[in-house]
């Protein structure tokens, strides 16, 4: 069974540009979560969704977005982008609300 | 909001001894707690769980005891091996509503041949 992928692995941007994430979850997961870990820091939440909606984000500004496909695969987008926002994303999927979440093995973004 | 602390940051222990990590969390609320272990460069995993409904699981060296009224959780390794280096994140949810994780902040596990 293929585990949770994302792509790509290191994605390079400057201040004020955008990102996009990308997050394919197990087979037959439902619900995709995304983590910020900044270096140094523990895992921080960013958002979850599930079943197509948005269930609950973290304490983030609203530039971190993202949305989830009828595939359940998820995107998480970071617009005008600022330096700490360079950090590991980390995605995890679960077969749903309740469930144990298991990690992708993340993007690193740096933002110069 | 939930508020896990995670002590010690680093521990250090020789190879074949035990090593213990604990965390304590905030929410009452809360009723799920997994351990996940990071490997330098490599993504967290899930090691062991437990849920509110028991105090005490374990998996082969591995155990996680859990007491609801004073509100923490604990980790114990027996047993240590080299490749039990590596970090580890403590995390607590309430399962039924916001359904994410609360992160500790990790500590550091260092075992010495």
């Amino acid at each position: 069974e293929a585990g949770v992928t994302q792509s790509p692995t290191h994605l390079i941007k400057t201040r004020g540009q955008q990102a996009t994430l990308r997050c394919s979850p197990i087979s037959g997961h439902t619900s995709v979560y995304w983590y910020q870990q900044a270096l140094g820091l523990g895992l921080q939440f960013l958002l979850w969704y599930d079943e197509g909606e948005e269930r609950n984000r973290g304490n983030f500004p609203p530039r971190f977005s993202g949305r989830q496909f009828p595939n359940y695969s998820s995107e998480l987008n970071v617009n005008a982008l600022e330096l700490e926002d360079s950090a590991l994303y980390l995605c995890a999927s679960s077969l749903g609300p309740g469930k144990e979440q298991y990690f992708g093995p993340g993007t690193r973004l740096t933002v110069t | 909001g939930e508020n896990v602390e995670q002590h010690p940051s680093t521990l250090s222990v020789q190879e074949g001894d035990s090593a213990v990590i604990k965390c304590t969390y905030s929410d009452s609320a809360s009723n799920y707690f997994p351990w996940y272990k990071q490997e330098l460069g490599k993504r967290p995993q899930l090691i062991i769980d437990i849920r509110s409904n028991v105090g005490e699981k374990k998996d082969q060296r591995i155990a996680v005891t859990l007491n609801k009224t004073a509100k923490h959780f604990s980790l114990h390794i027996t047993e240590t091996q080299p490749e039990d280096s590596a970090v580890y994140f403590c995390a607590a949810s309430d399962q039924t509503g916001a359904n994410n994780l609360f992160f500790g902040t990790g500590t550091r596990l260092t075992v010495i041949p």
